[in-house]
């Protein structure tokens, strides 16, 4: 089945500064690449997605890039908020349930 | 509804105890999927219904625990015997999945508590 790992399982940055996670997955047939939002007490809210056929999704001032190849995908959040910070998933799957890593805490300082 | 909704929202039960969760998806979703969160852990996959399909258990932790899904939209998930490791919030999502997979939209979850 499919594995995915995420790193780094926290990230503290300067409000402004940029922050980028990265995830690799097992399955080569994964094919939909969510990123889900988890605000402290709330439930888990996708902020974007990437399907295989495309390299790099951009909104506003998130972006997620995917290498098929290396089989790894990445966020990128730029200009941070204060209000960024959450636990971020990433999830990897082709049909069926989606499989999330381990999370990653992004603490944005003010 | 307009959202996926989950009760109760807070259980607290008796090691032993049997316990019933239950999942109202967003109308017209086929796929539903349960996830278990153990506090400051990630989203575990329990299991995942879609339409008339046999479900996938393969993320079911020990036999104590079931789900079944009626008519296609209500799931119960039930756990037999609890013990104190399945404290946790047990979170459902529901999506549109057809021939591709779609965003998961989860509900607010049941913290289950094990004394």
């Amino acid at each position: 089945g499919e594995n995915v790992e995420q790193h780094p399982s926290t990230l503290s940055v300067q409000e402004g500064d940029s922050a980028v996670i990265k995830c690799t997955y097992s399955d080569s047939a994964s094919n939909y690449f969510p990123w889900y939002k988890q605000e402290l007490g709330k439930r888990p809210q996708l902020i974007i997605d990437i399907r295989s056929n495309v390299g790099e999704k951009k909104d506003q001032r998130i972006a997620v890039t995917l290498n098929k190849t290396a089989k790894h995908f990445s966020l990128h959040i730029t200009e941070t908020q204060p209000e960024d910070s959450a636990v971020y998933f990433c999830a990897a799957s082709e049909i069926g349930p989606e499989r999330f890593g381990a999370g990653t805490r992004l603490t944005v300082k003010p | 509804g307009a959202g996926v909704s989950q009760s109760p929202s807070n259980k607290v039960t008796e090691k032993g105890k049997d316990v019933e969760l239950r999942c109202d998806p967003i109308s017209g979703h086929t796929a539903l999927y349960w996830y278990r969160q153990s506090l400051g852990q990630g989203l575990e996959f329990l299991i995942y219904f879609q339409g008339n399909s046999a479900p996938d258990k393969s993320g079911l932790p020990s036999d104590r625990f079931s789900a079944e899904r009626t008519g296609g939209s209500v799931s119960t998930l039930t756990i037999q015997r609890t013990q104190q490791e399945d404290s946790a919030v047990y979170l459902c999502a529901s999506s549109s999945q057809g021939a591709t997979n779609e965003k998961l939209f989860f509900g607010s979850g049941t913290q289950l508590s094990v004394l």
